[in-house]
């Protein structure tokens, strides 16, 4: 059984690009959630997906935008990429809307350069 | 301004030993904590959770506890083994108002067990 599945795992990129991370959730997951991980840094919420609609928002500028499909897979986008930009983005998966343990994905290192 | 708190960046301890990871938060309104547990270069793994309305949950080596009145948690791993190095983030969230269910970290602890 498959868990969640990002791609790529690592990405560099020149500032004032755009970027696109994807991630599969785990099978039976249909809410999906993004997060950065800055170094040194506990993961920071960037939104959450249920129902192909972004359900919640994180403190994030509106360059950080996502979308999720109707297989559940899902996609972040950031736009005018800037340094600090610089970190791992994680995907996490759930079951429905209730509170359950997300599991979470090994990344996707971006380096803005 | 942090609302979930681990003040303890590293911990290290012989193996056999217990290991006390501690976290401490701010916000009321979170009512369901979770302990993950990340090695490099993998995302965060799942290790235990607890609901406010109890104060232990146990599962195998591994014990929450919840002081509700402190706003603070602890991870107790006994005996501590060599694979259980990594870092432990603690993390909180709060069931109220539908679907708020998005995790908040602290900014983890990495724990050396030695042999």
């Amino acid at each position: 059984d498959a868990g969640v599945t990002q791609s790529p795992t690592h990405l560099i990129k020149t500032r004032g690009q755009q970027v696109t991370l994807r991630c599969s959730p785990k099978s039976g997951h249909d809410t999906v959630s993004w997060y950065q991980q800055a170094l040194g840094q506990g993961p920071q919420f960037i939104f959450q997906y249920y129902e192909e609609e972004e359900r919640q928002r994180g403190n994030f500028p509106d360059r950080f935008s996502g979308h999720q499909f109707p297989n559940y897979s899902s996609e972040l986008n950031v736009n005018a990429l800037l340094l600090g930009d610089s970190a791992l983005y994680l995907c996490a998966s759930r079951p429905g809307t209730g509170n359950y343990g997300y599991t979470f994905g090994s990344g996707t290192r971006l380096t803005v350069v | 301004d942090q609302q979930v708190k681990q003040n303890s960046p590293s911990l290290s301890v012989q193996e056999g030993r217990i290991s006390i990871l501690n976290c401490d938060y701010t916000n009321s309104m979170f009512d369901y904590f979770l302990w993950y547990k990340k090695y490099p270069a993998e995302g965060p793994t799942f290790l235990i959770s607890i609901s406010s309305i109890k104060d232990k949950n146990e599962d195998g080596r591994f014990t929450v506890f919840l002081n509700k009145s402190a706003k603070h948690l602890s991870l107790h791993i006994v005996p501590s083994q060599p694979g259980d190095s990594a870092v432990y983030f603690c993390a909180a969230s709060g069931s109220s108002g539908g679907s708020n269910y998005k995790l908040t970290f602290g900014k983890g602890t990495l724990l050396t067990v030695n042999p």
